[in-house]
């Protein structure tokens, strides 16, 4: 079954530190993998996605994801943060239920709080 | 475009109740998933419905039924209303199948139900 699994429920910084927000994945099956972003009072956003390729995607935004197949990983990166980045960020899987469809399954989130 | 309109914002309603969420998708989107959103569960995939036919269903009982209409237009509807059923309640529109890796998921900003 793929599932994900988001190791911090919470993660504080300070503005213009760099972060890293951790996701892992398990999946016997190729995956495609996403990142959403939830800011207050708002419903999810798509910050980025990987579905084949190049292993290292980016947001608009200065985020970026690595798919690292050998550690199942999926970590959320940038080298910067703003106080507007205050946000819960979720990783999300493209799961294939048995109708043949598929569905997304979300991690639990990580609510990254950026202070001055 | 316009986004995906969820009404109403906030509701409040008494154990027993019904209640009756509205979501309208992104303009040419056929595919409306329903999420709930709590601070113990998470993120909990309700039902998709696609081109009016409920095309995934998640694990939740009965009392939660949708419907989608000719216009995409969806409606979800909670019966005998529970105080766990206090959540935010997330549409997401996408223009294919909704959380496969080729329609990624364009959320409402939620319905907030409250079941006092």
């Amino acid at each position: 079954a793929q599932s994900v699994t988001q190791l911090d429920s919470q993660v504080p910084v300070f503005e213009e530190a760099p972060v890293e927000l951790r996701c892992n994945y398990s999946s016997s099956v190729s995956v495609y993998l996403f990142w959403y972003v939830q800011y207050p009072n708002q419903g999810l956003q798509l910050l980025l996605k990987y579905l084949s390729g190049s292993t290292l995607v980016e947001s608009i935004n200065g985020f970026e994801a690595e798919f690292n197949k050998s550690q199942t990983s999926f970590h959320l990166r940038k080298p910067s943060v703003h106080i507007s980045d205050t946000a819960e960020y979720f990783c999300a899987v493209s799961k294939s239920v048995n109708t043949g469809f598929q569905k997304l399954v979300f991690g639990t989130g990580t609510r990254l709080l950026v202070s001055p | 475009k316009a986004g995906v309109t969820q009404t109403p914002r906030y509701l409040i309603k008494t154990r027993g109740q019904q209640v009756t969420l509205s979501c309208s998708p992104i303009s040419g989107h056929r595919s409306v998933s329903w999420y709930q959103q709590t601070p113990g569960q998470g993120l909990q995939f309700l039902f998709e419905y696609f081109s009016e036919t409920q095309r995934n269903k998640g694990n939740f009982p009965g009392r939660f039924s949708g419907r989608q209409f000719s216009n995409s237009r969806s409606e979800m509807n909670v019966s005998t209303l529970e105080l766990g059923d206090s959540a935010l309640y997330l549409c997401a529109s996408s223009s294919g199948q909704g959380g496969s890796y080729n329609s990624p998921l364009h959320f409402g900003n939620g319905t907030r139900l409250t079941v006092t």
